[in-house]
């Protein structure tokens, strides 16, 4: 049962512009949210997060909404660079204990 | 800090062979993590400990063991090797839970043939 969905396998960017990625779930008990970020041949990164109880944040170049009503959950990346270019997965977690459930990840390919 | 650290970083085993993961960090987190990535699929959590000498089952625990006996160790143990464990295997740790980001180990790609 995949409680947590990213529709998108792959999407491609040119640099400079932004990189929308999107994140569906379907458990309303998810109360915290995160992206990792991953290269080939590493472990997932932490990229950022938001509690349920924003509807927004921001860390540099990388913003996340919430959507609750929706259950759905978005990455913005502005400007794309070329070192974004990664698989991006978006994770969930209910009632502090910490265990996550991953979507399936989307292949971000920035262009020149 | 080297972080979280597992070895080794790839293996081949034959069906039916045993084998242990070995996953360490230094962090003194309290928490910690084992999960498959399937090609194609995200990541998907076997086993957690929320501490020494405590351990719980994840999703998908079938076919695995683990031991916590220190706070920076927790192996993931493989018996009677298939090959629907062909994966790759990453461990995680985190300071507690909650709003709390785990810290990944570079993963150990395991093909069982």
């Amino acid at each position: 049962d995949q409680q947590v969905k990213q529709n998108s396998p792959s999407l491609s960017v040119q640099e400079g512009r932004i990189s929308i990625l999107n994140c569906d779930y379907t458990n309303s008990m998810f109360d915290y949210f995160l992206w990792y970020k991953k290269y080939p041949a590493e472990g997932p990164t932490f990229l950022i997060s938001i509690s349920s109880i924003k509807d927004k944040n921001e860390d540099g170049r990388f913003t996340v909404f919430l959507n609750k009503s929706a259950k759905h959950l978005s990455l913005h990346i502005v400007p794309s660079q070329p070192g974004d270019s990664a698989v991006y997965f978006c994770a969930a977690s209910d009632a502090g204990w910490g265990k996550l459930q991953f979507g399936a990840g989307t292949q971000v390919v920035v262009t020149p | 800090n080297a972080g979280v650290t597992q070895t080794p970083k790839f293996r081949i085993l034959k069906i039916g062979q045993s084998m242990t993961l070995q996953c360490t960090q230094d962090m003194n987190h309290n928490y910690m993590y084992w999960y498959r990535q399937d090609p194609g699929m995200g990541l998907k959590l076997i086993y957690y400990s929320v501490g020494a000498g405590i351990t719980d089952k994840g999703e998908v625990p079938n076919g695995y063991n683990v031991s916590r006996s220190t706070t920076e160790d927790f192996p993931l143990r493989l018996e009677l090797a298939a090959p629907s464990q062909t994966s790759v295997y990453f461990c995680a740790s985190s300071f507690w839970t909650g709003e709390n980001e785990q810290f990944f180990g570079p993963g150990t790609r395991l093909t069982v043939l």
